[in-house]
This record gives structure tokens, sequence and C-alpha cells, in this order.
């Protein structure tokens, strides 16, 4: 079975200062992409970053970067110089190739405090 | 910036009824999906959709659901006879090439609330 874990449903971080979202996944393929969405409190869910399953360089995004880790099942979310703006809730997805079809965690809410 | 529409933004409805929720997708955009989010849970894949076919569905698509693309413009998700447990926000996102090759792009939902 293909699924997506986020551990955190709730997490604060002070503005300025870095966080980071965990998210496992399971799975037996070997080609598939991994994907951190953003909901801010307005609902439409936007891409943040995203990771080729093949490539073992971690894709960074200005501040948003990823730490993955293929053999542990891993895709973390590191959040640096945290913003008001990144307070949202933040979803973890996975995409196997050639099929056209997401699996989403149940996404980790993250406050940021002034 | 183009932006995928979806109405109503919030549909109420008796259960056993026939609801169908719109989506406008970009218009060069050529996979459509569907999702759904139950209050306080995940995001649950339902569909997806190209070259005017599902290309895609998950356990939860069954029989009751059904997509179609009527106009070349609109993409519309069809529930037949709406159960409590259908009470959800959906989602509709689109993309220009296969979604791991291109970004999605998502509605704002519709929220559904089956009574």
């Amino acid at each position: 079975a293909q699924t997506v874990t986020q551990s955190q449903p709730e997490m604060s971080v002070q503005e300025a200062e870095t966080v980071t979202l965990s998210c496992t996944y399971d799975t037996s393929e070997s080609d598939y992409y991994l994907f951190w969405y953003k909901q801010p409190p307005s609902r439409q869910m936007i891409l943040v970053i995203r990771q080729e399953a093949y490539k073992q360089q971690n894709a960074t995004e200005n501040r948003f970067s990823v730490n993955f880790q293929k053999a542990a099942k891993s895709f973390s979310l590191k959040i640096s110089d945290s913003q008001l703006g990144d307070a949202a809730m933040y979803f973890c997805a996975y995409h196997i190739y050639n099929f056209n079809k997401f699996y989403f965690g149940s996404g980790t809410k993250l406050n940021v405090k002034p | 910036e183009p932006e995928v529409t979806q109405t109503p933004s919030h549909q109420v409805t008796q259960m056993g009824q026939e609801v169908i929720l719109r989506c406008v997708p970009i218009s060069n955009h050529l996979y459509f999906y569907w999702y759904r989010q139950i209050l306080g849970q995940k995001v649950e894949f339902l569909v997806s959709f190209y070259n005017n076919e599902i290309s895609e569905k998950s356990e939860i698509f069954d029989d009751q659901f059904s997509v179609e693309r009527p106009d070349g413009s609109n993409f519309t998700l069809k529930i037949r006879s709406t159960k409590l447990e259908d009470s959800a926000m959906y989602f509709c996102a689109s993309c220009s090439g296969g979604a791991y090759t291109d970004t999605q792009y998502f509605g704002p939902g519709t929220r559904l609330t089956v009574l």
C-alpha cells in the first residue's frame, strides 16, 4: 500500500527561525516523485518544492529545502528564515512515475510567531 | 496569472440527491484531477483525466462518481446519490504536462455538505 505519513499535526516557529516538517512514505516502487504543497488559510494549494526519487541531490527553492533519504523513505521540508506568510497547512505528497495518481499526507499546520 | 476556478464555493444537499461540482481548469492545461479532503483529514486523490478519459482513479471513486469535460473548458465531478460521508472539500487541479513533470494548479475548493 502506498501511504504518506506526517507525524506532526501542528508546529510553531518564531519568525526568522528555521523549522523542519517531517514526512515518511511507504512504497515498493523505485521511480516516484515527492512534493510539498502549501495550503494557506485561503485554501488554494500551491506547490512548494518537488523532488525526483532518482536524484540524490536534495531539491532547494529559495528558503525551502528538503532532506530526502530514499533508503529511510523520509522526505522532510526545511523552511529557513521563516516569515509570517509561511503560516499554512503543509502537505507532503507522493506520485508514482507513469501513474497519474497522487497520495497525500494528513498535513502539518505551521504557525509562525512574530 | 491564470488560475483554476471552482463553483459553487459551498453546496448543501440532502442525502440521496445528485450534485455536480464544476471546475474551470487553466485554458492550455491537458491533465485534470479531483481530490477531496474530509475535515481534519488528508487530501485524497479521486481521479485523473486526460485526453477525454479517466487515466487513474482511486478506490473512493466508485460508480457513484463520474467526471466529464462537457465543453472543452469545464471539468465536472458528479456524485449521483450523495451520502453523509461525501461531506468534504472537493478540490480540482490541472497541469499542462504530466503532473510529475509539471506543476499542478489547484482550485479554491467546493465545500460539500450532505444533510
